[in-house]
């Protein structure tokens, strides 16, 4: 099975720190995920990555920066956190067309 | 731009109580349409996806069907442990393997 692995389950951060989120998946997959999740909104894209050191914005990038050195890892970068950006966050990996995304257990950030 | 409206937000059944959640999307061509179940806490796990109009997939007590315009999710018969919430997601056929979201429903069964 697809393994995505995310460092954190949960963080709690100041406002202004730079935080980084990492997202490791076993699979040798070209592409990879970040979304947040937020009630009532859904899942909403921030990067995505096609392949290492290519990357490309979501629907909502701004306050947000991304890094893969290396196919299997993708880090999301906060740069400066603030509390607007308090989530739960969802890394993925491409699976295939069949099962589209294979999901991390995600990292619930909370900005104090 | 693609869009997905999930309906109710909320459901609430009994043990046993069947019913069927909606999923209604615009998309500039489908690639395909998927169904995610996610607990608290969790990641989304993968359900099913539907290719294209009339086609239909089971697992257990849950059924996707598909339409032009929507798909839903029936529960036959459901158990406490379906409590979960339910994402549909769909993938355009001009996109870069990006999934679009809908809100979800949380679906409550009491015993």
């Amino acid at each position: 099975d697809v393994k995505v692995t995310q460092s954190s389950r949960y963080l709690v951060k100041r406002t202004g720190e730079k935080v980084f989120l990492e997202c490791v998946q076993d699979m040798d997959h070209e592409n990879m995920f970040w979304y947040r999740q937020d009630p009532g909104l859904g899942l909403r894209l921030i990067y995505f990555s096609y392949d290492v050191k290519m990357k490309e914005k979501g629907d909502i990038p701004e306050g947000y920066s991304v890094s893969r050195e290396k196919k299997e890892r993708f880090s999301l970068i906060l740069e400066s956190a603030s509390t607007n950006q308090t989530s739960m966050y969802l890394c993925a990996s491409e699976t295939g067309t069949y099962y589209g995304y294979t999901f991390g257990s995600g990292t619930r950030l909370t900005v104090v | 731009e693609d869009q997905v409206t999930q309906s109710p937000e909320a459901l609430r059944l009994q043990e046993g109580e069947s019913s069927s959640l909606n999923c209604s999307y615009t998309v500039s061509g489908l690639r395909g349409l998927f169904w995610y179940r996610q607990d608290p806490g969790k990641g989304p796990e993968f359900l099913f996806t539907l290719y294209s109009a009339g086609e239909e997939k089971e697992k257990e007590r849950l059924k996707a069907t598909l339409t032009k315009k929507e798909s839903f999710l029936h529960i036959t018969a459901p158990k406490p442990e379906d409590s979960a919430t339910y994402l549909c997601a769909v993938q355009a056929s001009s996109n870069d393997y990006k999934l679009s979201f809908g809100a979800g429903t949380t679906v409550t069964v009491r015993a």
